[in-house]
């Protein structure tokens, strides 16, 4: 059974058009978040949950708004996409604060977004 | 803002040679952690450093945290071809608990 999983995992759109992408995980986690990969590979916080409240909220466009219904879903929204969107999503997940700080992330294995 | 520095970017190796990647923060952390990210892959945990001085081993690969809790350290004896990857740190300075900042990697090849 897959932890964290995430669809699609490719999407190939059009500037300008609006996406959305899901995650899951059947972890049990009370924490999820999204990152951000570039072609460089570099890996940038954008948002994160806790129980369904927001906790982390990165200086991202607002045309990116994430919405959780419950503790095992995150979905990322994107509106009016652009070219600098290109880049692989990913969804993770956590426990809560433990004692002794972060606890380990665990990732979906990404959504790949090419804006044409 | 917090700003964890990794280095080298790219190492190249041939197998059954060492591998050294070192992360540095901007600030004190309160805990480190190490990822490993196949090619095409995903981030997988590795281990977390809470202690200042703190030494972990997991078979060829040795982990430290600095004393002044604001450097780390993975060290791989011996590389293997599955090895190779993308090692990032990620460390937490204790503000957001949940927020790590990841450095920008170490891209690990080997020539086997």
């Amino acid at each position: 059974d897959t932890a964290v999983s995430q669809t699609p995992k490719y999407l190939v759109t059009q500037m300008g058009n609006d996406k959305s992408i899901k995650c899951e995980q059947n972890l049990g986690h009370d924490t999820m978040y999204w990152y951000k990969q570039d072609s460089k590979k570099f890996l940038k916080i954008m948002f994160s949950y806790n129980n369904k409240e927001l906790i982390i909220n990165e200086t991202v466009p607002n045309r990116f708004s994430p919405k959780s219904p419950d503790k095992a879903h995150l979905n990322l929204h994107i509106n009016s996409l652009e070219l600098g969107d290109s880049a692989v999503y990913f969804c993770a997940s956590s426990r809560g604060q433990g004692a002794k700080g972060n606890q380990p992330q665990h990732f979906g294995d990404g959504t790949r977004l090419s804006i044409l | 803002g917090q700003q964890v520095m990794q280095i080298p970017q790219y190492q190249h190796v041939q197998e059954g040679e060492d591998f050294t990647t070192y992360c540095n923060s901007s600030t004190t952390l309160s805990n480190i952690q190490w990822y490993k990210q196949r090619p095409g892959g995903h981030p997988v945990f590795l281990i977390q450093l809470v202690k200042s001085g703190e030494v972990k081993k997991q078979k060829r690969l040795t982990f430290q945290f600095g004393e002044a809790k604001k450097n780390s350290s993975l060290h791989i004896t011996a590389t293997q071809t599955t090895d190779v990857g993308t090692y990032f740190c990620a460390g937490n300075s204790g503000g957001s608990n949940y927020k790590l900042t990841f450095g920008k990697g170490t891209l690990l090849t080997v020539n086997p």
